[in-house]
């Protein structure tokens, strides 16, 4: 079945870090894939995306690429800050399977000064 | 644009009562998820819905656990005799339902049963 494989965490890290969260799928269809953030106490909110293979996500200095050859979408940021700290999810929706979302079990992230 | 709303935002239960969970999708969004965030655990998906139609409640318990999503007003989660297993955060999202398209989540809804 269709599913998401994230690193475990906690991962911490000092601040000005390079970070890597590692996100491996598998998906019966050509799925859509997605990074999401939660932050303490908050709703989980759209990080980054990518739909197709070779697609690059990236947004607030955050990126991930879509390969296909290795069924991966790797979250990936050149220097993290304190501000970052937050549990990441990776998620997929294959559209054969009427857009339903699959989500990781979470990778919490924690920058220290 | 709102967007998703839940409420309430914090719940509180005896054992034994009913909690009704809301959640009011985008505007312009016919299909709401459910899910279960448990302390110190992941995201667990419950239930999947359109106007009027389950697509997938795979996710659900087999008992005191039910949702709907009617033509017009909120989805509801509806957890009949709570027990302390339940206390958790509840996060709804809603999509458009069109392939490629993010969920948006709400807030959420935590629910405490003493």
């Amino acid at each position: 079945g269709d599913s998401v494989t994230q690193m475990e965490g906690p991962v911490t890290l000092s601040e000005e870090a390079f970070l890597t969260i590692n996100c491996t799928y598998t998906a019966t269809g050509y799925p859509s894939l997605f990074w999401y953030v939660q932050y303490p106490g908050e709703g989980l909110q759209l990080l980054l995306k990518a739909t197709k293979a070779d697609d690059k996500g990236s947004n607030k200095g955050f990126e991930a690429t879509y390969r296909k050859e290795t069924t991966s979408f790797h979250l990936e940021k050149g220097s993290v800050q304190v501000s970052d700290s937050a549990v990441y999810f990776c998620a997929l929706s294959v559209p054969n399977t009427g857009n339903q979302f699959y989500f990781g079990t979470g990778t919490s992230l924690t920058v220290i000064p | 644009n709102a967007g998703v709303m839940q409420n309430p935002r914090h719940l509180v239960r005896r054992r034994g009562q009913e909690a009704r969970l809301r959640c009011s999708p985008m505007k312009g969004h016919s299909h709401v998820y459910w899910y279960r965030q448990l302390p110190e655990e992941g995201l667990k998906f419950m239930v999947y819905l359109q106007k009027e139609n389950i697509i997938d409640e795979s996710g659900m318990p087999k008992e005191r656990f039910s949702a709907e999503f009617p033509k017009e007003g909120p989805s509801i989660l509806r957890i009949q005799q709570v027990v302390r297993g339940d206390s958790a955060a509840y996060f709804c999202a809603s999509g458009t339902g069109g392939s490629r398209t993010e969920a948006f989540f709400g807030q959420g809804t935590r629910l405490t049963v003493v």
